[in-house]
């Protein structure tokens, strides 16, 4: 069965330095989302992506993120300078459509130091 | 303010027995209703998706709407130590493509 898969399954990193977060959405789907899940809270969602653009981004999504799908199946979620509280799990989904459900990689586990 | 809110409980039952978690949401415009099991430190799994008002059901679980009262459940019939995770109730709004989730509620199947 087809599934997201998310690279690395943990980075550490220290504050003010870069990290991109890897996934690969299920091959037939063509929308991508990032979300986060700070430990003991909600599942946040970061930003939407359809056709090779941010179709809706949250608040959470400022100008420290960024999301680019460099080639045919990877989808990357960029932070640029990390702050102690971007510490989280980044889960990267995908659907087929808008009114489809959202399919979840395993996640990444960013500890910023 | 786009809310999803749910019971954190914990909630506990025997096996066996039928657990029941409830979500309600704010917009009134919400379309599409989503599931998810989370076990500890692991993503959201889908379990079910319901639509339309009624009930709906896929082997042990059973999810109802009432699109009147804002209101979604989950029903699992049987339950299994393995039912023990936290589910999350996901809403989705007509205007824009993301899920706005609950904080969850915490269920414990006891052997």
């Amino acid at each position: 069965e087809p599934e997201v898969t998310q690279t690395p399954s943990h980075q550490v990193t220290q504050m003010g330095q870069e990290v991109i977060l890897r996934c690969v959405p299920i091959s037939n789907h063509l929308y991508f989302y990032w979300y986060r899940q700070i430990l003991g809270q909600k599942v946040e969602f970061l930003v939407s992506f359809y056709n090779n653009e941010i179709s809706e981004k949250s608040e959470i999504f400022d100008d420290q993120f960024s999301v680019e799908r460099p080639d045919g199946s990877n989808f990357t979620l960029k932070i640029r300078s990390t702050k102690l509280e971007d510490s989280a799990m980044y889960f990267c989904a995908s659907s087929r459509g808008l009114a489809n459900e959202q399919f979840f990689g395993p996640g990444t586990r960013l500890t910023v130091l | 303010q786009k809310e999803v809110e749910q019971n954190s409980g914990p909630l506990s039952v025997p096996e066996g027995a039928i657990a029941s978690l409830n979500c309600t949401y704010s917009d009134r415009g919400s379309q599409s209703f989503f599931w998810y099991r989370q076990y500890s430190g692991k993503s959201p799994e889908l379990i079910m998706f319901i639509y339309s008002n009624g009930d709906k059901e896929d082997g042990r679980f059973t999810a109802q709407l009432n699109k009147a009262s804002q209101y979604v459940s989950l029903l699992i019939r049987d339950s299994q130590p393995s039912d023990s995770a936290t589910y999350l109730c996901a809403v989705k709004i007509p205007a824009g493509n993301q899920f706005y989730f609950g904080t969850g509620t915490s269920l414990t199947v006891i052997p």
